[in-house]
């Protein structure tokens, strides 16, 4: 079974903090895509990142980078130097290869930054 | 930029009523999805659509639900008989390619039903 677990629910930071979100999947495939999403208090949701299982390069995008790591089934998003406009849900996704792309979302962790 | 739409952004119906909530996806886009997020909980999957057909749906995407591509740029979910249940926000989601693309979610509709 194809599972998604954000267990931060909430987090608070104040501005200028790093944070991290973490993200835990399980799958049986060995071919497999994990996203990020963020869903700011508007409601659309907006895509951040997709890695698929072959690249465990960790990448950076501005104040943003994720750490993905195969042996321990976790994709976790480092946002540094926090500010308010990071203030969103942000959800953590899975996509089998052979399922037709369908994602399997966690729960979400929804974030605070507070100036 | 191109971005997925939706209409209506909020849609009101009562109980046992039929509502079809409309999408325009990515015009170069050839996978089309609909998940749904019932207030303060997760996204969820409801059915993939590729090549005129449905390529995958959830156990959420009873019969109740159809989806339909009735012109070269709509996508539309159909409800036949709403339920309270059925009350959520519907994303629509466009992808260049199936097997793990990005998809490019629209704003969403807002299904509130009484």
């Amino acid at each position: 079974a194809q599972k998604v677990t954000q267990a931060q629910t909430e987090i608070s930071v104040v501005e200028k903090e790093d944070v991290t979100l973490d993200c835990v999947y399980e799958t049986r495939d060995t071919t497999y895509y994990l996203f990020w999403y963020k869903q700011p208090p508007s409601g659309e949701l907006v895509f951040l990142i997709r890695r698929n299982s072959f690249d465990e390069q960790n990448e950076i995008s501005g104040r943003y980078s994720w750490n993905f790591q195969k042996s321990t089934s976790s994709f976790n998003f480092t946002i540094t130097a926090s500010q308010v406009v990071d203030s969103a849900v942000y959800f953590c996704a899975l996509s089998n290869y052979n399922q037709g792309g369908k994602l399997i979302f966690g729960q979400g962790t929804e974030l605070s930054v507070k100036p | 930029e191109p971005e997925v739409t939706q209409t209506p952004s909020h849609q009101v119906t009562q109980m046992g009523q039929e509502v079809i909530l409309r999408c325009v996806p990515i015009s170069n886009h050839l996978y089309f999805y609909w998940y749904r997020q019932i207030l303060g909980q997760k996204v969820e999957f409801l059915v993939s659509f590729y090549n005129n057909e449905i390529s995958e749906k959830s156990e959420i995407f009873d019969d109740q639900f159809s989806v339909e591509r009735p012109d070269g740029s709509n996508f539309t979910l159909k409800i036949r008989s709403t339920k309270l249940e059925d009350s959520a926000m519907y994303f629509c989601a466009s992808s260049s390619s199936g097997g793990g693309h990005e998809q490019y979610f629209g704003p969403g509709t807002r299904l509130t039903v009484t």
